[in-house]
């Protein structure tokens, strides 16, 4: 069974941009959270999808946004990029009954 | 909301030594606690949960431990490796049948197994 797939996996931005993340979750699987992963600040919770529904969101500012498509895919977007948004960007999907969540292997945002 | 605090940031260790790393959480309503091991370089990795009805869990050369009154939880490494080295990341979180809390992760240990 594939793992949890996060595309891509580098991106460099400039301030002001835009960019848009996404994670392919485990067969089977319906939820879906991401967190950001910075050296000093640890892996930070940003928001966690079910069935397509929000269920549980960060304390991240309204720049970051996300949703879940019914296939569970799910893409986060982060507008007005920050240069303090360069971060490891990372997705954990789950089945509905467990509670161990799978990474993926990250997304590596630059912005310059 | 939960807040999880986690120590020390940083442990050097001969192999062969135990280590342990402590984990106090806020919420006493968590439920959940997992442990995630992260080598340098790759993704997070369960290596170890446990739920609050139980008190200690053990898997070969790792166990956990849960004080619900004092509301802690560490994780107990024995016979150290130096594959062992890593960051270690503990979690808390609220699980229900219907509903379920965000999972808050601690700061990360890093530790060092050194031959």
């Amino acid at each position: 069974k594939a793992g949890v797939t996060q595309t891509p996996r580098y991106l460099i931005k400039t301030r002001g941009q835009q960019v848009t993340l996404s994670c392919s979750p485990i067969s089977g699987h319906r939820s879906v959270s991401w967190y950001q992963q910075t050296p000093g600040q640890g892996l930070q919770f940003l928001f966690e999808y079910f069935s397509e529904t929000q269920r549980n969101k960060g304390n991240f500012p309204g720049r970051f946004s996300g949703r879940q498509f019914s296939n569970s895919r799910s893409e986060m977007n982060v507008s007005t990029l920050e240069l303090g948004d360069s971060a490891l960007y990372l997705c954990a999907s789950s089945r509905t009954e467990k509670n161990i969540q799978y990474f993926g292997a990250g997304t590596r945002l630059s912005v310059l | 909301g939960e807040n999880v605090e986690q120590h020390p940031s940083t442990l050097s260790v001969q192999e062969g030594d135990s280590a342990v790393i402590k984990c106090t959480y806020s919420d006493s309503a968590s439920n959940y606690f997992p442990w995630y091991k992260q080598e340098l370089g790759k993704r997070p990795q369960l290596i170890i949960d446990i739920r609050s009805n139980v008190g200690e869990k053990k898997d070969q050369r790792i166990a956990v431990t849960l004080n619900k009154t004092a509301k802690h939880f560490s994780l107990h490494i024995t016979e150290t490796q130096p594959e062992d080295s890593a960051v270690y990341f503990c979690a808390a979180r609220l699980m229900t049948t219907d509903s379920w809390g965000k999972l808050q992760f601690g700061a990360g240990t890093q530790v060092v197994v050194t031959p």
